[in-house]
Order: C-alpha cells, then sequence, then structure tokens
C-alpha cells in the first residue's frame, strides 16, 4: 500500500504568517490528493481536492499544488480561526490512506 | 438536506462485537458511496473501507479485513458496520461519511465513539 507522510507534525506561527504544510506519498498518485481541516471536536473539513482545487466556501488564503509524490497545502495570511490539525489523503485507490496529521496553533 | 446520523455510544468488553449505523436522508441512499473513518482520542483519522449501498459492494483496509463488515439496508437508508473481536485499541470514534461527486467525503455523520473495556 501507498504509505502518506506529512511535514511538520506540529507548528506554530503568528496571525498573518504565510504556513505551508508538505505531503508526500510512497508513489506517485497523480492529482488524486486531499486535504481537510479538522477543529477539536469536529468532523473533519474538505479544503482542497485533486490537490489544487478549492472546495466551494473555502476561504482563498487556502491553496494546495503539487502532483506525483510531493504535494504542498499552503495559508498565505494565517487567522485564528485556522487553528486546527490538516490531513492530506489520496484518493487515486483504495485505500484511501490519510497522513498523520499536522497540527497548527497560533504562536 | 443532506444527513448522516449515527447511533450513540457503545461500551462493549474485549472480543465483543459492535455494529454502528448510519442513517442518510436528504439524496437518494443508493446512489453514492459510503465511506467508513475512524479516530482514537487524540489521533490521526484511519481510513477502513467503502461500501456501494446500490450493489452491497465493499472495499476494506487491509488492515480490518477479516473483522470488519460493511452493510446496508436500501429500504431503511442504512448503512452499518460491524467491527468483531474487539480490542482496547479499537476504542475510538467511528464516521460513516457520503462520497460526493469529486470521488471525497463531502457529508459526515455525527460520529459514534466505541469503548472497548473490561
Amino acid at each position: 500500500d501507498i504509505q502518506m507522510t506529512q511535514s511538520p507534525s506540529s507548528l506554530s506561527a503568528s496571525v498573518g504568517d504565510r504556513v505551508t504544510i508538505t505531503c508526500r506519498a510512497s508513489q506517485g498518485i497523480s492529482n488524486f490528493l486531499a486535504w481537510y481541516q479538522q477543529k477539536p471536536g469536529k468532523v473533519p473539513k474538505l479544503l482542497i481536492y485533486a490537490a489544487s482545487a478549492l472546495q466551494l466556501g473555502v476561504p482563498s488564503r487556502f491553496s494546495g499544488s503539487g502532483s506525483g509524490t510531493e504535494f504542498t497545502l499552503t495559508i498565505s495570511s494565517l487567522q485564528p480561526e485556522d487553528v486546527a490539525t490538516f490531513y492530506c489523503q489520496k484518493y487515486n485507490s483504495a485505500p484511501l490512506t490519510f497522513g498523520p496529521g499536522t497540527k497548527v496553533d497560533i504562536k | 438536506q443532506v444527513q448522516l446520523v449515527q447511533s450513540g455510544a457503545e461500551v462493549k468488553k474485549p472480543g465483543a462485537s459492535v455494529k454502528v449505523s448510519c442513517k442518510a436522508s436528504g439524496y437518494t441512499f443508493t446512489s453514492f458511496d459510503i465511506n467508513w473513518v475512524r479516530q482514537a482520542t487524540g489521533q490521526g483519522l484511519e481510513w477502513m473501507g467503502w461500501m456501494n449501498p446500490n450493489s452491497g459492494n465493499t472495499g476494506y483496509a487491509q488492515k480490518f479485513q477479516g473483522r470488519v463488515t460493511m452493510t446496508r439496508n436500501t429500504s431503511k437508508s442504512t448503512a452499518y458496520m460491524e467491527v468483531s473481536s474487539l480490542r482496547s485499541d479499537d476504542t475510538a470514534m467511528y464516521y460513516c461519511a457520503r462520497v460526493g461527486y469529486n470521488l471525497l467525503p463531502d457529508y459526515w455523520g455525527q460520529g459514534t465513539l466505541v469503548t472497548v473495556s473490561s
């Protein structure tokens, strides 16, 4: 099975900072990569699909890029409401493995 | 509006089985796959498998094959996920999710907490 990794596992940044999270697949997955945001006690929320397509209603400060094995999620200007854990997920074929997550908080 | 409503919290002993239900409303149940995802407290998301409610076809993550069974009752628009031979590390929140047009979950159930404890 394809393994998914994320880095960093956690980060602390100031409001307004640009934040980048990396997700890597152990084999190529084309652009079948999604990003989710999960706040404590809540279900995951889809932010990005097809590596770079913004889900309807998601603020434009979120963006995704990459293809093949390396992907990034960028928050252009971190806001207090962005405090959450972010997960990537491959969906080219089963199993639809999630990355281990990146916890983002405010410095 | 689309809703997925899951059954309530369960407490089970090691070795027992648990069956979680996920009742769909607001759309045609047989038109969208269902995924099951679990999350242990303070841990990450773990994809368990999928089910096509129309055909009943299923696919499981290798880790769960032989111990997890996903079924449905189309007349009740309800999906079920059963885990057998429960262990303490099966203690987690279990979510069902509808797979939308972009092949990803677009609606989630509220989650069902399963606690395995002697």
